[in-house]
């Protein structure tokens, strides 16, 4: 079975730029976490969604970024127009939407490999 | 509000055990995760808990307490290769990341 699918895997832009940032979910997973890395802040949460539904969006840094999920298989995350301080790792999450059980990955979340982002 | 606390930096010895230790304060609690993260790479599942007692899975451990908001990942036996950084989390609804304990291994 494939993992979470993210696309671009690096990229360089400009600032001012718009940048797309791309995620296939695990099929059957029925939440999506966006999800930003950088050295300082550790892993934030920007977005989740269940069922395709915004669930909470108080990550999101301002008004530059948007995230979008038209279907269960798959979300996009904007930035517009990007800044150097954007510059992280971002990661696309999908969740088994099985019970939790105690010690097993039942209801863990599976990580893309994440989109390198860099703007110069 | 949400609080997630570990130690930013660890080191241990090959062939040793060392403790990393979570504390956490959350709106609500439906489960405390391990992730393990090589420099580079995505974070990857080590161990979930759910109910208060110490989980063991091979070389790893991971243990929690509900009530004192306390969580610890063991690591028995360290290897070169255990030299990452550890994440803990919490899932309410959404799924909250501390900021990663840097585990450092040496020969």
């Amino acid at each position: 079975d494939a993992g979470v699918i993210q696309s671009p895997r690096h990229e360089v832009t400009e600032m001012g730029q718009e940048v797309t940032l791309r995620c296939k979910p695990i099929s059957g997973h029925d939440y999506l976490f966006w999800y930003r890395q950088t050295m300082m802040r550790g892993l934030e949460l920007l977005i989740y969604f269940n069922n395709n539904v915004p669930i909470d969006d108080s990550g999101m840094p301002e008004d530059r970024f948007s995230a979008k999920m038209p279907n269960a298989s798959f979300s996009t995350l904007k930035i517009q127009p990007s800044e150097p301080r954007d510059s992280a790792v971002y990661f696309c999450a999908s969740t088994d939407p099985s019970a939790p059980r105690q010690g097993t990955a039942g209801n863990t979340i599976y990580f893309g490999e994440g989109s390198w982002l860099t703007v110069v | 509000g949400q609080n997630i606390d570990q130690p930013t930096e660890m080191t241990a010895t090959e062939g040793a055990i060392v403790q990393i230790n979570c504390t956490y304060q959350t709106s609500g609690f439906n489960g405390l995760f391990w992730y393990q993260q090589h420099a580079g790479e995505a974070p990857t599942f080590l161990s979930y808990n759910v109910l208060d007692g110490l989980e063991e899975k091979g070389r790893f451990s991971s243990f929690l307490s509900r009530s004192k908001g306390y969580s610890y990942l063991l690591l028995k036996e360290l290897q070169m290769k255990d030299s990452a950084s550890y994440l803990c989390a919490v899932r309410d609804d959404k799924i909250i990341f501390g900021k990663g304990t840097r585990l450092h291994i040496l020969p």
